[in-house]
């Protein structure tokens, strides 16, 4: 149980274009989902928390116009890269929490985006 | 603020002997704590969780750990390493207010046969 799937698992977009990654709980409802990105062999930074039906809320730093996220039901969330640089060439990762009041997450398989 | 400080980027060990993973943690509040593991290719895996319960816990594939307040660390141990053990592991801390995790900076396993 507590799956999470991501989609694309890897996509390449060239400069100036828009890209959509989705993030599903399978088997579960998750009112909270969070986006992190991950640098080559680095840790992995949190980007925004989402809350299904609500705005999301953005990690100092991280530019809520360039990613825009929508948390429509409470087993997908999306994220969208607008406008996408190569300096946005990253692994993106979701994760979901289960059950409020539970701290533990659930990690997507990340997707690696490519911006030529 | 929250924090977690993983001591070593890198760990090699041979296989069949003792790992040792080393975390401190800086939290305000009572923490949570966690282990993950990030295989290649793979998303991150769960081993184990501390939620204020038992201080030694017991996590998936014979890993374990246990927080110590005195000395704010949460060491990840393995008796008996595997090849199938090499991977980047993560210590982690939730923010118990918002449910946000934050990530140590890793550290790769590396299992020498």
């Amino acid at each position: 149980g507590a799956v999470v799937s991501q989609h694309p698992s890897w996509v390449i977009c060239k400069s100036g274009t828009s890209v959509k990654i989705e993030c599903r709980s399978l088997d579960f409802q998750a009112t909270t989902m969070f986006w992190y990105r991950q640098f080559p062999k680095q840790s992995l930074m949190l980007m925004a928390t989402s809350n299904e039906g609500s705005k999301a809320t953005y990690e100092q730093g991280v530019e809520k116009d360039k990613f825009l996220i929508n948390h429509a039901s409470l087993t997908l969330s999306t994220l969208t890269v607008t406008s996408a640089h190569p300096e946005d060439s990253s692994f993106y990762i979701c994760s979901a929490n289960p059950i409020a009041g539970a701290y533990e997450q659930y990690f997507g398989p990340g997707t690696r985006l490519t911006v030529t | 603020a929250q924090s977690v400080t993983q001591l070593d980027s890198h760990v090699s060990v041979s296989e069949g002997t003792p790992v040792l993973l080393r975390c401190n943690y800086s939290s305000s509040y009572s923490p949570s704590l966690f282990w993950y593991v990030q295989h290649p290719n793979k998303g991150l895996q769960l081993l184990l969780k501390y939620t204020s319960a038992a201080t030694l816990v017991k996590g998936i594939n014979g890993f374990e750990a246990e927080f110590k307040k005195s000395e704010t660390s949460f060491h990840l141990t393995k008796p008996s390493a595997h090849m199938s053990d090499a991977a980047e592991y993560f210590c982690v801390v939730s923010d118990t207010g918002r449910r946000a995790l934050t990530f140590g900076s890793g550290t790769r396993l590396q299992v020498q046969p």
